[in-house]
């Protein structure tokens, strides 16, 4: 199994909702990784977690919350979210952690729209 | 310093021609160097890699070049096929850095 999971594949929230993206690979990889794309962009890095403990966090603001609940899952948790938060959230994971130790696996992305 | 510099924009080629995307860096820590492709409404998937004790590697129809003075390394795509339409990253990171720093991004249309 060389996926990674994502649901849901779309979601529409108001700026007073809260939901949760969810993620989920089995292939026993210890780093795995939020990312937000926009349109015609390329990923930028959110969140990394390394063996389950969040490890980095590039500035982002606190209505996006990360959760790391075992090696194979990964959440994020939305809550009053801004129409410019509007992107596909990409999830990823790595055999181990470090961005040079080789092939990020992506998941297909979680589309979200704030209303 | 941490920016790699990813051109052209957008390219257009015929079915059988070769495709040919560049990328430049200045941090002269990176030391690896992954191409990734991504289709529309899919997540970006890694294509090839290189790291700079070569300076060419191949897969099928898709080679690296990395040119370590000059700070430069591009993808040619051979025989290029309507299927190799989407966007082409490329990236490149440090042992000491800590994420993947992706290209703007070329957006490759092959044409039959």
């Amino acid at each position: 199994d060389t996926e990674v999971t994502q649901t849901p594949k779309h979601l529409v929230m108001g700026m007073t909702n809260k939901k949760s993206l969810k993620c989920e690979q089995h292939m026993g990889h210890r780093a795995m990784y939020w990312y937000k794309q926009k349109a015609k962009k390329p990923p930028e890095l959110m969140f990394v977690y390394s063996y389950e403990k969040l490890s980095i966090n590039e500035s982002v603001p606190s209505r996006f919350s990360p959760e790391c609940p075992n090696s194979s899952l990964l959440n994020l948790h939305l809550h009053a979210l801004q129409p410019e938060d509007s992107a596909l959230y990409l999830c990823a994971s790595s055999l181990q952690p470090g961005p040079n130790t080789g092939e990020l696996f992506f998941g297909e992305g979680s589309r979200l729209t704030v209303l | 310093q941490q920016q790699v510099k990813q051109s052209p924009q957008s390219l257009i080629v015929q079915k059988g021609g070769i495709s040919i995307i560049n990328c430049a860096y200045e941090n002269t820590a990176f030391d690896y160097f992954p191409w990734y492709q991504q289709f529309p409404g899919k997540g970006p998937a890694l294509l090839i890699a290189i790291r700079p004790d070569v300076s060419e590697k191949k897969e099928g129809r898709f080679t690296i070049s990395f040119n370590k003075s000059a700070k430069q390394f591009s993808l040619h795509i051979m025989d290029s096929q309507p299927g190799d339409s989407a966007t082409y990253f490329c990236a490149a990171s440090s042992q000491a850095g800590t994420a993947l720093i992706f290209g703007k991004g070329t957006t490759l249309s092959v044409s039959s």
